[in-house]
């Protein structure tokens, strides 16, 4: 069956250091991948996406994400976090419907 | 320009009572979803619509009905709500198939509670 995975529930980083949230799929095909970003009580927003050619995509507010076939990850990359970043972080992976991970939330320490 | 719209923001219901949770786009998208979300379970689709007229099961389609009868519109209907449904129920759309396909435009949320 096609699914997204995000193996960590939750992550705590201080503020400055570097993020990477991580994000397997199983998929037949290669499906599209889409990073989300849901702060509290809010409806979700648009980080980044893949569909084919460069690899390392680059998204809004600074974070990136790499595809790897391979691995079959599409991990979510930040160099240096800010207090703002505090939030729970989907993986979503498209080939007709759309199937998000289980989410990653994200705290920040000052 | 509204984006996707959703109806009402907050719900309580009793058991057994049913409901239409609405949304609305005016995107002229041709697909149409609801999610729900629950603590530690991301979202879950529950059904899908890739254009009037056509509508599918998602991941958790039990205890849910959906119609597409207009390109804007794609109301969930609740027919016998239960405890089990209390949750965030997202609906989102987006355009254009494989690499013209547009990301998820998401609606603000419907918060429901089932006592």
């Amino acid at each position: 069956a096609q699914s997204v995975t995000q193996p960590d529930i939750h992550i705590t980083v201080s503020e400055g250091a570097s993020l990477e949230l991580r994000c397997n799929y199983s998929y037949g095909a290669t499906p599209y991948l889409f990073w989300y970003v849901q702060s509290p009580g809010q409806g979700l927003q648009l980080l980044l996406k893949y569909f084919s050619g460069d690899t390392l995509v680059q998204g809004i507010k600074g974070f990136e994400a790499e595809f790897k076939r391979s691995q079959s990850s599409f991990n979510l990359r930040k160099p240096s976090v800010h207090w703002s970043d505090a939030a729970e972080y989907f993986c979503a992976a498209v080939s007709g419907k759309s199937t998000f991970g289980d989410g990653t939330t994200l705290t920040v320490k000052p | 320009n509204a984006g996707v719209t959703q109806t009402p923001k907050f719900q309580v219901l009793k058991t057994g009572q049913s409901m239409t949770l609405q949304c609305a786009q005016d995107m002229n998208h041709e697909y149409m979803s609801w999610y729900r979300q629950d603590p530690g379970m991301g979202l879950r689709l529950i059904h899908y619509s890739v254009g009037a007229g056509i509508t599918d099961q998602g991941e958790v389609p039990n205890g849910y009905n959906v119609s597409r009868s207009t390109t804007e519109d794609f109301p969930l209907r609740l027919l016998s709500a239960a405890p089990s449904q209390t949750s965030v129920y997202f609906c989102a759309s987006r355009t254009g198939t494989g690499e013209r396909a547009s990301p998820l435009h998401f609606g603000n949320g419907t918060r429901l509670t089932v006592t």
